[in-house]
């Protein structure tokens, strides 16, 4: 069965700490997306890679990065966390096969910047 | 730029009716098209998708849509909605695998169903 987990379902932070939301995928898929999800916004992309150590911004970068050493994990990193960044976070991933080419989500992290 | 509008941010129907969630996209070029769903605590579901081929595609739990190039919509349709269906339900595009990664979301359509 296909599975993208996320570390953490809740995590509650400081402002102005450094938080890493991980992701992990067990299909070999090659494209691996971070979206954060609001209410009456939907999911808006943050940033995807499409390969190992490559990566390209989403809609709304600014605040995140991201690291993806392995195929299977990818990490999106809040340098300084805000108030602003309390959020849902999605992690999915996705092949680049032309026919099975939708992406899968994890459970989501619900993230809370105090 | 690609962008999917999802017009009704809310819609109320009444158990055993007919349900039409509607989806409007921009893309240059052929879309690969989805619908998910998302129950309240939970990730997101895949519904349907379309890439190519009949322009009216069947998905899990009795849903359908169907493709209009003309009008670049995507709506969702289920004749018989079942109480279990309320949900909020994400309409997305995307590019062809390879050369264009990125996944668009519309902002969602919260489905509300009365007994």
């Amino acid at each position: 069965d296909v599975k993208v987990t996320q570390s953490s379902r809740y995590l509650v932070k400081r402002t102005g700490e450094k938080v890493f939301l991980e992701c992990v995928q067990d299909m070999d898929h090659e494209n691996m997306f971070w979206y954060r999800q609001d209410p009456g916004l939907g999911l808006r992309l943050i940033y995807f890679s499409y390969d190992v150590k490559m990566k390209e911004k989403g809609d709304i970068p600014e605040g995140y990065s991201v690291s993806r050493e392995k195929k299977e994990r990818f990490s999106l990193i809040l340098e300084s966390a805000s108030t602003n960044q309390t959020s849902m976070y999605l992690c999915a991933s996705r092949y680049t096969d032309r026919v099975n080419t939708e992406a899968f989500f994890g459970q989501g992290t619900r993230l809370t910047v105090v | 730029a690609q962008s999917v509008t999802q017009p009704d941010i809310h819609i109320t129907v009444s158990e055993g009716a007919s349900l039409e969630l509607r989806c409007n996209y921009s893309y240059g070029a052929t879309p690969y098209l989805f619908w998910y769903v998302q129950s309240p605590g939970q990730g997101l579901q895949l519904l349907l998708k379309y890439f190519s081929g009949d322009t009216l595609v069947q998905g899990i739990k009795g849903f359908e849509a169907e493709f209009k190039r003309s009008q670049s919509s995507f709506n969702l349709r289920k004749p018989s909605v079942h109480w279990s269906d309320a949900a909020e339900y994400f309409c997305a595009v995307g590019g062809v695998p390879g050369s264009n990664y990125k996944l668009t979301f519309g902002k969602g359509t919260l489905l509300t169903v009365n007994p």
